[in-house]
């Protein structure tokens, strides 16, 4: 079955850094664009960055960018958040996901959360 | 950017009744619309895609429906469970891939 498992959450200074990691399972991961979408405390769900599934081409949300930076190793069938420059606002939990434009591909890994407080 | 407007935010209903839940728009999305359901401390589960179909697993009382601009999710006879917040999300026009802001079904 598939499998998304979000490693790498936890505290972290305002301003400082954190790279999140997503293993992937149980699909061709090499042919599946991937994204990060979050979620704050209390609050909806933002989508934060798409990577196609070769990772040529990455889109970000207008919150994020300049300051996160996703990346794939589709050797070790692992997606990654590099989140720089965070901001108590970055506080959420952070979910991989996969989704086709069309069709029922849908799959979410079960998250993990980022607090950024001093 | 598409913004998605859900409404009622909240929506306080008994089992039994029917749920009618909206998502508008702000531009055309033609049927690339999808529908979740999120209970507290639960991952997001997909309940429509493609504006009107059932994902796999999904009950028949749950039914989407729309295109365009104007969406409704339907749930018939409302059973303990289905109390959640709900969320539509567009995979029409992207960067960025926006949802709404969500609608909490609670019990009355």
């Amino acid at each position: 079955q598939v499998q998304l498992v979000e490693s790498g959450g936890g505290v972290v200074q305002p301003g400082g850094s954190l790279r999140l990691s997503c293993a992937a399972s149980g699909f061709t991961f090499s042919t599946s664009g991937m994204h990060w979408v979050r979620q704050a405390p209390g609050k909806g769900l933002e989508w934060v960055t798409f990577i196609v599934y070769d990772g040529n081409n990455k889109y970000y949300a207008d919150s994020v960018k300049g300051r996160f930076t996703i990346s794939r190793d589709n050797s070790k069938n692992t997606l990654y958040l590099q989140m720089d420059s965070l901001r108590a606002e970055d506080t959420a939990v952070y979910y991989c996901a996969s989704w086709a434009r069309l069709g029922d591909f849908n799959y979410w890994g079960q998250g993990t959360l980022v607090t950024v407080s001093s | 950017e598409i913004v998605l407007t859900q409404s009622p935010a909240t929506l306080s209903l008994s089992p039994g009744e029917r749920a009618t839940l909206s998502c508008r728009a702000s531009q055309s999305v033609s049927r690339y619309l999808a529908w979740y359901q999120q209970k507290p401390g639960q991952v997001p589960r997909l309940l429509i895609y493609d504006a009107s179909n059932r994902a796999t697993g999904i009950p028949a009382r749950f039914s989407g429906s729309g295109s365009g601009t104007d969406f409704t999710l339907t749930i018939n006879s409302l059973e303990p469970e289905d109390f959640a917040v709900y969320y539509c999300q567009q995979r029409s026009n992207w960067p960025p891939y926006t949802f709404g802001q969500g609608t909490k079904l609670e019990i009355k």
